[in-house]
């Protein structure tokens, strides 16, 4: 069945690494999607990509960076330069519109001790 | 700048009851609005949505209602049952080449027994 997945659900990381979320969709959707949720802060948009090989960033990219090198995989990697990386991400795809929901993943909770 | 606010963290409502939660909006160019329903550590899941051409949208127990010259948007939910309850983001976008979805903070919804 289709959908999008995301892993891992749970991720610990120390303080200066780096770290790459997966994300995978087999729904054949052109547009992806990164999202970050900090309690009371919503939704914010991290990176986005419309088709393969191209993206672009969204409202707090800094220290963070993605790639679309297949339509199915647009993974996201939080580098040490990202100051707060614990958050709960979620990745998210849509077919190539102008409207119309947006479908997401089950989330990666990342902790940096 | 939150160009989509929901001004209630949270909301307790009995079971059977009217659930209403609010969001407002700033950006005149919006024409898309989505509620979202969210457990906690799952990803969102859409709920209805509405576009700016009309001013209700209607979908079993879940009615969106849209005001524009208010810039305000409502979800209710009647009767309102134990399961309802989760986080309720809206969600809004302008159309354009990107087309990117704007949460809101988020209400939690308590539906008590």
């Amino acid at each position: 069945d289709g959908g999008i997945t995301q892993s891992p659900k749970y991720l610990f990381r120390k303080e200066g690494q780096n770290v790459t979320l997966s994300c995978e969709q087999n729904l054949n959707h052109d547009a992806m999607y990164w999202y970050r949720q900090d309690p009371g802060q919503g939704l914010r948009l991290i990176y986005y990509s419309q088709i393969v090989n191209d993206f672009q960033k969204g409202d707090i990219a800094e220290g963070y960076s993605v790639s679309r090198e297949k339509k199915e995989s647009f993974p996201l990697t939080v580098t040490s330069a990202q100051k707060n990386p614990t958050a709960f991400y979620l990745c998210a795809s849509r077919p190539y519109s102008y409207t119309g929901e947006l479908f997401f993943g089950e989330g990666s909770r990342l902790t940096v001790l | 700048d939150q160009q989509v606010k929901q001004n209630s963290p949270s909301l307790s409502v009995q079971e059977g009851r009217i659930s209403i939660l609010n969001c407002d909006y700033t950006n005149s160019m919006f024409d898309y609005f989505l509620w979202y329903k969210k457990y906690p550590a799952e990803g969102p899941t859409f709920l209805i949505s509405i576009s700016s051409i009309k001013d209700k949208n209607e979908d079993g127990r879940f009615t969106v209602f849209l005001n524009k010259s208010a810039k305000h948007l409502s979800l209710h939910i009647v009767p309102s049952q134990p399961g309802d309850s989760a986080v309720y983001f809206c969600a809004a976008s302008g159309g354009g080449a990107t087309n990117k979805l704007i949460f809101g903070t988020g209400t939690l919804l308590a539906v008590q027994p």
